[in-house]
């Protein structure tokens, strides 16, 4: 199966500054890449598709890019709605996986 | 309103079965995959299984394989999830979700989750 390998870990930052969130596949994925958001107590929410489609009603700070083996999640400005959890998550290949997840906190 | 809601969680004993059900509304159910996505409280999303609109093709996690049946009921716009020879690991909320369209299999609506407890 694909690996996914999301760094870093947490991230800590500001609102209004900028957070880069990587995602590293174990072989190539082509762009069969999505980004999630998941806040406690919540189910995921698909931000990205496609590694850099945004899901209808997600706003245009966030963005996508990336294709093969690595892909970027770009919080162009956060807002302090956006601290939550983030995962990735690959179809390229059955079965499907996730990313171990990348925590963004408040600083 | 697509609305999805799964339910039979519970507690069980190691080495038991259950069924999850996911009810949905709002949309053409036939036309849509639907997947099973897991956490354990506190931890990060495993992908479980798959099917498609039809049922006719589905899919698993390696971790599952041979102890979990995915199925759908079109009539019924439900799915299921079978699970046999429960383990400690299996304990989690259990999510569906709805594919964001009838060929782009990324997971779009969920549902709000079932606990699945597995514990003698």
């Amino acid at each position: 199966e694909i690996v996914l390998t999301q760094s870093p870990d947490t991230l800590s930052l500001s609102p209004g500054e900028r957070a880069t969130l990587s995602c590293r596949a174990s072989q190539s994925v082509d762009s069969y890449l999505g980004w999630y958001q998941q806040k406690p107590g919540q189910a995921p929410r698909l931000l990205i598709y496609d590694a850099s489609n945004r899901a209808t009603g997600i706003p245009a700070r966030f963005s996508g890019s990336g294709s093969g083996t690595d892909f970027t999640l770009t919080i162009s400005s956060l807002e302090p709605e956006d601290f939550a959890v983030y995962y990735c998550q690959q179809r390229s290949n059955w079965p499907m996986t996730f990313g171990q997840g990348t925590r963004l906190d408040i600083k | 309103e697509v609305q999805l809601v799964e339910s039979g969680g519970g507690l069980l004993q190691p080495g038991g079965s259950l069924r999850l059900s996911c009810a949905a509304s709002g949309f053409t159910f036939s036309n849509y995959a639907i997947n099973w996505v897991r956490q354990v409280p506190g931890k990060g999303l495993e992908w479980v299984a798959a099917i498609s609109g039809s049922g006719y093709s589905t899919y698993y996690g390696d971790s599952v394989k041979g102890r979990i049946t995915i199925s759908r009921d079109n009539s019924k716009n439900i799915v299921y999830l079978q699970m046999n020879s429960l383990r400690a690991e299996d304990t989690a909320v259990y999510y569906c979700a709805k594919a964001l369209s009838s060929v782009q299999w990324w997971w779009h609506h969920w549902g709000q989750g079932t606990p699945v407890t597995v514990s003698s």
